[in-house]
């Protein structure tokens, strides 16, 4: 059973434009949860989180903004650049984000010239 | 300042075999995680070492056994392989101020014939 989901495994964006990533989830207790990137041949890399008693976190380019009465929540990359083109994976935790992670299948982003 | 690297980058076993994989973590990390991910999907928690002492532990059977070490590296040990053990490996850390955020290694591709 999939506690964190991904439902679409890629996505095509303009450069310049807004990426929007979704993710949903099904287990309560998560109270963190996290966007990394990973790049081919190389480990995820942190983009950024957010706590379950916040519904916005913004850094720089990245925003992610949680619907916990959804159980979802969504990243936005604006404007898309061609260095974004990545694989996007969402992540959930119960006690924060130096626990154990649920990860979901990722979404691939590709960025458009 | 080196991030979290892992040894080997590539491995081919045999069923029934054993396996060791090694990290290392970030400078000032104290926390190492492992995770398995197969191919088309998101890296799954194996477990979790802190303190030398496994923390928390995934849904994984006793074949995935672990060790931390005092200065903070660590192993992960598969024995008798199955086919399905096949993934990429990837080791997290975590610690120091940013405890919130888990720093990943390249992984190791692990294939069992």
């Amino acid at each position: 059973d999939q506690q964190v989901k991904q439902n679409s495994p890629s996505l095509s964006v303009q450069e310049g434009r807004i990426s929007i990533l979704n993710c949903d989830y099904t287990n309560s207790m998560f109270d963190y949860f996290l966007w990394y990137k990973k790049y081919p041949a190389e480990g995820p890399t942190f983009l950024i989180s957010i706590s379950s008693i916040k519904d916005k976190n913004e850094d720089g380019r990245f925003t992610v903004f949680l619907n916990k009465s959804a159980k979802h929540l969504s990243l936005h990359i604006v404007p898309s650049q061609p260095g974004d083109s990545a694989v996007y994976f969402c992540a959930a935790s119960k006690g924060g984000g130096a626990d154990g992670l649920t990860f979901g299948k990722g979404t691939h982003l590709i960025i458009q010239p | 300042d080196a991030g979290v690297t892992q040894s080997p980058t590539h491995l081919i076993k045999t069923r029934g075999q054993q396996v060791t994989l090694r990290c290392s973590p970030k400078s000032g990390h104290d926390t190492v995680s492992w995770y398995q991910q197969a191919l088309g999907q998101g890296p799954q928690f194996i477990f979790q070492y802190y303190e030398e002492e496994e923390r928390q532990r995934g849904n994984f059977p006793d074949r995935f056994s672990g060790h931390q070490f005092p200065n903070y590296s660590s192993e992960l040990n598969v024995n008798a392989l199955l086919l399905g053990d096949s993934a990429l490996y990837l080791c997290a850390s975590t610690g120091g101020a940013l405890y919130n955020e888990q720093f990943f290694g390249p992984g190791t591709r692990l294939t069992v014939l």
